[in-house]
């Protein structure tokens, strides 16, 4: 099994350009997260997934919008991306209630 | 909704001590209390994990405990190493939410 698959690693993004950071997971998990982590701090919960067809919002939802429209796949959308959206991104799943696998995350850099 | 606090932000032991990390959190229904341990450029990964129909949890040097009354909850770790030194998260979530909320994480450095 691969686990959480994130891509991609490495992304510079000018102000106002929008893109998609991709995810998915080979263990068949319901449960799927997307987290932010800015330097030196911790682990905000931006959107996440408990099945494919629903999403709902995190802690941190402002400026990004997610889909789930199979099992495996939780794509994070960025639109008219911001200097404050600098960061690193983590994709997690889980079954029910248990260990977050995370993938090995994406830094993303908005000049 | 679930907010969880957690401290200290930053801890120093020397290498054989013991170091302690504290978490609260604010929903009475969250179940399941994780921590996770983040080298440097890593992906955080689960340590050690209790839920709440248990008081206290051991895996070799590290050991968790809960107190459900109070809503906090704390990892230990004995016998420190160099090895040890990272950030560590903990996390809560609540019954029937799956809102995975983590705490703001604790730099600790074993010196050697």
């Amino acid at each position: 099994n691969a686990g959480v698959t994130q891509t991609p690693k490495f992304r510079i993004l000018k102000i106002g350009q929008s893109m998609t950071l991709q995810c998915t997971q080979d263990m068949n998990h319901n449960y799927m997260y997307w987290y932010r982590q800015d330097p030196g701090m911790g682990l905000k919960l931006i959107y996440y997934s408990v099945g494919a067809g629903i999403t709902d919002k995190g802690e941190v939802p402002n400026g990004y919008n997610v889909s789930r429209s199979t099992t495996e796949d939780f794509p994070l959308r960025l639109e008219l991306a911001a200097p404050s959206q600098t960061s690193v991104y983590f994709c997690a799943s889980t079954s029910l209630g248990g260990e977050l696998f995370f993938g090995e995350g994406s830094r993303l850099t908005v000049l | 909704g679930e907010n969880v606090e957690q401290h200290p932000s930053t801890l120093s032991v020397q290498e054989g001590d013991s170091a302690v990390i504290k978490c609260t959190y604010s929903d009475s229904a969250s179940n399941y209390f994780p921590w996770y341990k983040q080298e440097l450029g890593k992906r955080p990964q689960l340590i050690i994990d209790i839920r709440s129909n248990v008081g206290e949890k051991k895996d070799q040097r590290i050991a968790v405990t809960l107190n459900k009354t109070a809503k906090h909850f704390s990892l230990h770790i004995t016998e420190t190493q160099p090895e040890d030194s990272a950030v560590y998260f903990c996390a809560a979530t609540g019954s029937g939410t799956y809102k995975y909320i983590f705490g703001t994480g604790t730099r600790l450095k074993v010196l050697a």
